[in-house]
């Protein structure tokens, strides 16, 4: 079975640091990763996936992410965070041709100026 | 091109009644899902379509039926609420599954006495 964990539940940072989300997940195949964001009720909105060409995925709004097979990690980052990021981040994992999604518990990203 | 659409936006249920989450969407997308939304615990798939005609379980599925006999609409039947249901549920489209990216409907927030 797949699992995705998401570490810290909630992350504060000051506008203009380092945004970094933790991602990892347990796959026993190649998966296909991806990052959503959700705004205050909303629904989700994507920022980013990996489909396993390049490591290092760029998505929306200044954020990137890079797999790393051996650490089975999917991070998220943005150099430099500003206000309108605050939001709810989830991770979320697929695997082979089950057609299933499965989706870490989100990680809440308090931006404070 | 509205996407898609969710309906209704917000619904009281007493338990032990019967109701029908809608979701409709207008891309031509072969795969939709169903997903529940709660506190710390992320996102939960509870089931899914490839396509009209096809449905699948996903890690959530009892106490909820589906049925998918266009491409446009994927209903999401509670045959009997109980207040474990009690949860925000999203609705999500994409033009065929994983890893094509999922676009989310604006959700049902849905309560259970």
């Amino acid at each position: 079975a797949q699992s995705v964990t998401q570490l810290g539940s909630h992350v504060s940072v000051s506008e203009g640091a380092l945004v970094l989300l933790r991602c990892n997940y347990s796959s026993s195949v190649p998966p296909y990763l991806f990052w959503y964001v959700q705004y205050p009720n909303q629904g989700l909105q994507l920022l980013l996936k990996y489909t396993s060409a390049a490591t290092l995925v760029k998505g929306i709004n200044g954020f990137e992410a890079e797999f790393k097979k051996s650490e089975t990690s999917f991070h998220l980052t943005k150099p430099s965070a500003h206000m309108s990021d605050a939001a709810e981040y989830f991770c979320a994992v697929s695997v082979g041709n089950f057609n299933k999604f499965y989706f870490g518990s989100g990680t809440k990203l308090n931006v404070k100026p | 091109n509205a996407g898609v659409t969710q309906t209704p936006k917000f619904q009281v249920l007493k338990t032990g009644q019967s109701m029908t989450l809608q979701c409709a969407q207008d891309m031509n997308h072969e795969y939709m899902s169903w997903y529940r939304q709660d506190p710390g615990m992320g996102l939960r798939l509870i089931h899914y379509s490839v396509g009209a005609g096809i449905t699948d379980q996903g890690e959530v599925p009892n106490g909820y039926n589906v049925s998918r006999s266009t491409t446009e609409d994927f209903p999401l039947r509670l045959l009997s609420a109980a207040p474990s249901q009690t949860s925000v549920y999203f609705c999500a489209s994409s033009l065929q599954g994983p890893p094509d990216t999922q676009y989310f409907g604006p959700g049902t927030r849905l309560t259970v006495l």
